[in-house]
């Protein structure tokens, strides 16, 4: 069965510090992964997504995330986080074919200081 | 436009209850999804439909659930009787095109209701 593993729980930075949260998934097959982002008091949106071609993809505000196939992971990074970026992180993963149902992490709380 | 609108927001019932949360997807989206998050654990897969039709209720955690899609619009998902376990947030998501040569378009997400069993 298919499975994603978050490797951090919750993260407490400093502005202007750098992210990487941490993704792997398990299944052999093809796959769609995505990062997605919950603010508080929002709904769950959609950062960015990994389809096929380049494995460094950019999302939107200033994430980006590398797929590297042979390790089954999916890293969120940001170079320098804002007090804005504070929300709760998941990564999910589809398997080709599976009419888009989602297999998520357990998720990341990020805390931002100002 | 209107994005996935859920009700209610929050829940309160007693162990034995019947509640009934319901679904609005984005207009012309013929993939509805609903998804469970229990407190403290990871968002997990309900069910899918396609239209009216139930594309795949493997998620779907025992005979107290039952989710429908009327016309293939709004979907309703009742639980009855409810349990304590059955306590978490309750998302919905829509799309339009789900695995159209291997690509997964994109889940638009409702803000979730939250039920609350006593």
């Amino acid at each position: 069965a298919q499975s994603v593993s978050q490797h951090n729980h919750h993260v407490i930075l400093s502005e202007a510090a750098s992210l990487e949260l941490g993704c792997n998934y398990s299944y052999g097959g093809t796959v769609n992964l995505f990062w997605y982002v919950q603010y508080p008091g929002q709904h769950l949106q959609l950062l960015l997504k990994y389809f096929s071609g380049d494995p460094l993809v950019k999302g939107i505000k200033g994430f980006e995330a590398e797929f590297i196939k042979s390790k089954f992971s999916f890293n969120l990074r940001k170079p320098s986080v804002q007090w804005s970026d504070t929300a709760e992180y998941f990564c999910a993963v589809t398997a080709y074919n599976q009419g888009g149902k989602l297999i998520f992490g357990q998720g990341t709380e990020l805390s931002v200081k100002p | 436009e209107a994005g996935v609108t859920q009700f209610p927001s929050h829940s309160v019932i007693e162990k034995g209850q019947t509640v009934t949360l319901r679904c609005d997807p984005i207009s012309g989206h013929d993939n509805l999804y609903w998804y469970r998050r229990v407190m403290g654990k990871e968002i997990k897969f309900l069910l899918h439909f396609v239209k009216e039709s139930k594309q795949d209720e493997s998620g779907m955690p025992n005979n107290r659930f039952l989710a429908e899609r009327t016309g293939g619009t709004y979907s309703t998902l009742k639980v009855q009787p409810a349990e304590l376990e059955d306590s978490g947030v309750y998302f919905c998501a829509s799309s339009l095109f789900a695995g159209v040569a291997g690509d997964t378009g994109e889940l638009f997400f409702g803000e979730g209701s939250r039920l609350t069993v006593l």
